[in-house]
């Protein structure tokens, strides 16, 4: 099982362009979750999903989007990226609410 | 709203010494807790949880945190640790009520010292 992918790996952006960071599992889960980690905040909650067609919002939502389509994906969209969202980016996933989550090895985004 | 703190972001200590780490949430209503681990260079893990029931919980590897919902906290102990217990410990609290919504700590940095 690959668990949680998450792509790119590394990635520098300017500020103002777009991207969209990729998360998929293949466990067949329907609790996801994307959060940033920064030094001395810990794991901060952007946004969330407890099933395909059904996102929410986290702690940080601004100046982020995310649709769940499939159960498999969960895609993380930067609008237009600010010096402030640098940080590493964290998909997770769990089988259930209460659940461990399992976590992607993370993507660690620059923004100049 | 829910809300974790963790007291101590940093906590020194020599082997074979015991630990706390500390963490308190903050909720108006029924929660489920969680410490996770994360290891030098490595993703999270699920150290232990509260969901009902006795209030202590054990890890595999001796840790054990204690519930106490009069002080709203939920520390984590370990009576002797090892130089590989040398990681950043996150504790994690959800509201009964909110489906999915996973709210972390600051974080505590063991640093065990021989």
């Amino acid at each position: 099982n690959a668990g949680v992918t998450q792509t790119p790996k590394f990635q520098v952006l300017k500020t103002g362009q777009s991207m969209t960071l990729q998360c998929a599992q293949d466990m067949n889960h329907e609790y996801m979750s994307w959060y940033r980690q920064d030094p001395g905040m810990g794991l901060r909650l952007i946004h969330y999903s407890v099933g395909a067609g059904i996102t929410d919002q986290g702690e940080v939502p601004n100046g982020y989007n995310v649709s769940r389509s499939t159960t498999e994906d969960f895609p993380l969209r930067l609008l237009s990226a600010a010096p402030s969202q640098t940080s590493v980016y964290f998909c997770a996933s769990s089988r259930g609410d209460v659940e461990k989550l399992f976590f992607g090895s993370g993507t660690q985004l620059s923004v100049l | 709203a829910q809300s974790v703190t963790q007291l101590d972001s940093q906590v020194p200590v020599f082997e074979e010494a015991p630990v706390e780490l500390r963490c308190n949430y903050s909720s108006s209503v029924s929660v489920y807790l969680f410490w996770y681990v994360q290891y030098p260079n490595q993703g999270l893990q699920l150290l232990l949880k509260y969901l009902s029931g006795s209030t202590l919980v054990e890890s595999i590897n001796g840790f054990e945190a204690e519930f106490n919902k009069s002080q709203t906290s939920f520390h984590l102990r370990k009576p002797s640790v090892h130089i590989s217990d040398t990681a950043e410990y996150f504790c994690a609290v959800r509201n009964s009520g909110n489906t999915g919504k996973l709210i972390f700590g600051q974080g505590t940095t063991l640093q065990v010292k021989p």
